[in-house]
């Protein structure tokens, strides 16, 4: 089993929909999670954090499941600026600072 | 703030060449990550530093690749000999490990070994 697994997409949806992604880690003892973005041709940025069970920053949402290991994100109105490819990075265990990508879920976001 | 710094931003070299890619992470980041981006692979975990110490470097494809953190301000990654097969965008990324590392990212190498 990978170590972080997501859906690549690409999700097509029009402007001002509501959409959300999974993203599914193997190592249990994980406790720190990110959600990156990254544009094409461009480096990742961080998007989010999550400590707890979620996290919220304006339109987007992230909300953690540690039984079932899976983050997910939702972006709710979506722009069309918000078309990219969107990485989930949970932490190592320990919080040891190894940070492994998930392949990414592409999103694009239509007029 | 200056973010993190990765020279250069292109390299193209012939085969069996010397590649050496350099990066300044964040000013107070302790923590510094090479990955290598394809599209087939995604973004891969090379080797990571702790307090310019390696920490974990099973990511490193094979003998042929090597990096160093000399001190806290610079990192290098070396491939001796390149192959096409190492052409890739590779990114240095820092951060603050306080329980939780949040990475911020250079702008990358494009690599492309002909």
């Amino acid at each position: 089993r990978k170590e972080v697994e997501q859906d690549p997409g690409p999700f097509n949806v029009p402007e001002g929909a509501t959409v959300a992604f999974n993203c599914t880690y193997s190592n249990s003892a994980s406790q720190s999670f990110f959600w990156y973005r990254q544009d094409c041709r461009k480096e990742p940025k961080l998007l989010m954090s999550v400590y707890s069970s979620g996290n919220e920053d304006g339109r987007f949402t992230a909300q953690l499941n540690r039984a079932s290991q899976y983050i997910s994100l939702l972006i709710r109105d979506s722009k069309l600026s918000d078309s990219a490819t969107y990485l989930c990075v949970p932490e190592g265990s320990g919080n040891t600072g190894k940070l492994i990508f998930g392949q990414g879920t592409t999103l694009q976001v239509k007029p | 703030d200056a973010g993190v710094i990765q020279s250069p931003r292109h390299e193209v070299t012939e085969m069996g060449q010397e590649v050496t890619l350099r990066c300044k992470p964040i000013s107070g980041h302790n923590s510094l990550f090479w990955y290598r981006q394809t599209m087939m692979r995604g973004l891969e975990l090379l080797i990571y530093f702790n307090n310019n110490v390696p920490i974990d470097d099973s990511g490193m494809p094979e003998d042929r690749f090597s990096a160093k953190m000399p001190n806290a301000s610079f990192s290098t990654l070396k491939i001796q000999p390149s192959e096409p097969r190492d052409s890739a965008v590779y990114f240095c990324a820092s951060g603050r490990n306080r329980g939780h590392t949040e990475a911020f990212f250079g702008q990358g190498t494009r690599l492309t070994v002909v």
